[in-house]
């Protein structure tokens, strides 16, 4: 089975409105990192969060980390229709060399 | 510059022809690799080489051949292409190590029919 799951797997909003969603994965992680892929675009990367931290921001973006419940969330703030893509976790559990599994990716629709 | 780029674009093939996808980054980094994404999005690793040298090989068909030249290439190559393996192929690259971020080309869209 996959290492991280997003949720949802939809997500349509309107411009303005915050988007939150988020990951699950099942082993333990060096760190876990986001990604956006817009349609027919490879993959640019959002944050990274280490496995000691709790919390980071970017801009409009907030990801935080419960190791505990081995989840984290993705919240893009004030949300644009330029951010209409489909957003991807992926966990780093290598030691040496970065390997990283991805979810299923959540697809966001934001409206204008 | 485009930082890691992979060619072709599109590919669109028969079944049990042999095709290679290119790929070239000029970030300066020591380790590349190239991933498989299917019809549902989902992205799996297939290969990771670090400074010319197979560190990582998933369990992918041995039709499925890498070749790295220099530590700036690699190359997909497939032989006898079958239905299933029409997919996105995307390159990426890192810098050494673990906890970096890894910078993906734009894809490669392979159909084969």
């Amino acid at each position: 089975s996959q290492q991280g799951e997003e949720d949802p797997q939809a997500l349509s909003i309107q411009e303005g409105e915050n988007a939150t969603m988020n990951c699950s994965y099942k082993t333990s992680i060096n760190n876990l990192q986001w990604y956006r892929q817009n349609s027919g675009r490879g993959l640019v990367h959002l944050i990274l969060i280490r496995s000691n931290e709790r919390e980071k921001h970017s801009g409009r973006l907030r990801v935080t980390l419960d190791t505990s419940k081995k989840s984290s969330s993705l919240l893009i703030t004030a949300s644009r229709a330029a951010d209409t893509a489909s957003y991807f976790c992926a966990t780093d559990v290598e030691t040496s060399g970065s390997r990283l599994t991805f979810g299923e990716g959540t697809q966001l629709t934001v409206n204008p | 510059d485009t930082a890691v780029s992979q060619t072709p674009k599109y590919l669109v093939t028969q079944m049990g022809n042999d095709k290679s996808i290119k790929c070239e980054q000029n970030l300066g980094h020591d380790t590349m690799y190239w991933y498989k994404q299917d019809s549902k999005k989902f992205l799996k690793i297939m290969f990771s080489y670090n400074n010319k040298e197979l560190i990582i090989n998933e369990t992918v068909p041995n039709r499925f051949s890498p070749k790295s030249p220099d530590k700036a290439h690699l190359n997909l190559h497939i032989n006898s292409l079958e239905l299933g393996d029409s997919a996105v192929y995307f390159c990426a690259s890192s810098q050494q190590g673990y906890g970096n971020t890894i910078y993906f080309g734009e894809g490669s869209w392979l159909t084969v029919v």
